[in-house]
């Protein structure tokens, strides 16, 4: 059985760093073909994609969001990490891992998410 | 890499069928058949409905259906039921290993 669960601080200020963290079971990250990405929601509003790791620690990232996020892994403890620089009120979202089937580009497992807030 | 074009809203009563609509590009929808569906209610994580345009994971009810026309897709759920009231997205691959994600639709159960 697949699980995921994202922890972190539920409330960040202005400029600082966000470091949330996934933990998962279910499957490893050292095996071909399996993928961790982040996708966030700002209340009421859409999802957006912001970063991916795959199990031979290739790392892609959001266009626009590039420059502020750093993604890693570390598989003896079965997490992924995702650090956001220079966090901005607009960053306000619930931030979601979720295991992504790229042969197929499908997020098949997801976290329940955990809400940041960005304010001083 | 812009996001998706999804309706806001959608309706239907329960029994009806109803068709969602996902607009992208050809560097994206159009240019490629990984367009899949997720269903979100309220306060809890998105959930696969539908991956490559038009297959089911397992568990999924056949009343929901995906398919593609060029640069649009659509998510068709026939037969409602009270519980697909929800938030619908849809997501494509958009090349170099980005996916991106439609604006939503929210669907009515009248």
């Amino acid at each position: 059985q697949v699980t995921l669960r994202e922890s972190g601080p539920a409330l960040v200020k202005p400029t600082e760093t966000l470091r949330l963290t996934c933990t998962f079971s279910g499957f490893s990250l050292t095996n071909s073909g399996m993928c961790v990405s982040w996708v966030r929601q700002p209340p009421g509003k859409a999802l957006e994609w912001l970063a991916r790791i795959d199990w031979d620690d290739d790392k892609y990232y959001s266009t626009p969001l590039k420059t502020r996020l750093t993604i890693s892994k570390d598989t003896s403890k079965n997490q992924v990490v995702l650090t956001m620089t220079n966090m901005d009120p607009v960053d306000t979202a619930t931030y979601y891992c979720a295991r992504e089937d790229t042969a197929s580009v499908v997020f098949e497992h997801w976290g329940p998410g955990t809400l940041v807030t960005v304010s001083s | 890499h812009s996001a998706l074009t999804q309706p806001p809203s959608a309706s239907g009563s329960p029994g009806q069928s109803v068709t969602i609509s996902c607009t992208g590009t050809s560097s994206d929808v159009g240019g490629y058949n990984y367009v899949s569906w997720y269903q979100q209610h309220p306060g809890k994580a998105p959930k696969i409905l539908i991956y490559e345009v038009n297959k089911r994971p397992s568990g999924v009810p056949d009343r929901f259906s995906g398919s593609k026309s060029g640069n649009m897709a659509s998510l068709t759920v026939s037969g409602l039921q009270a519980e697909d009231e929800a938030d619908y997205y849809c997501s494509s691959y958009a090349g170099s290993n980005i996916v991106v994600f439609g604006g939503g639709t929210r669907l009515t159960v009248l």
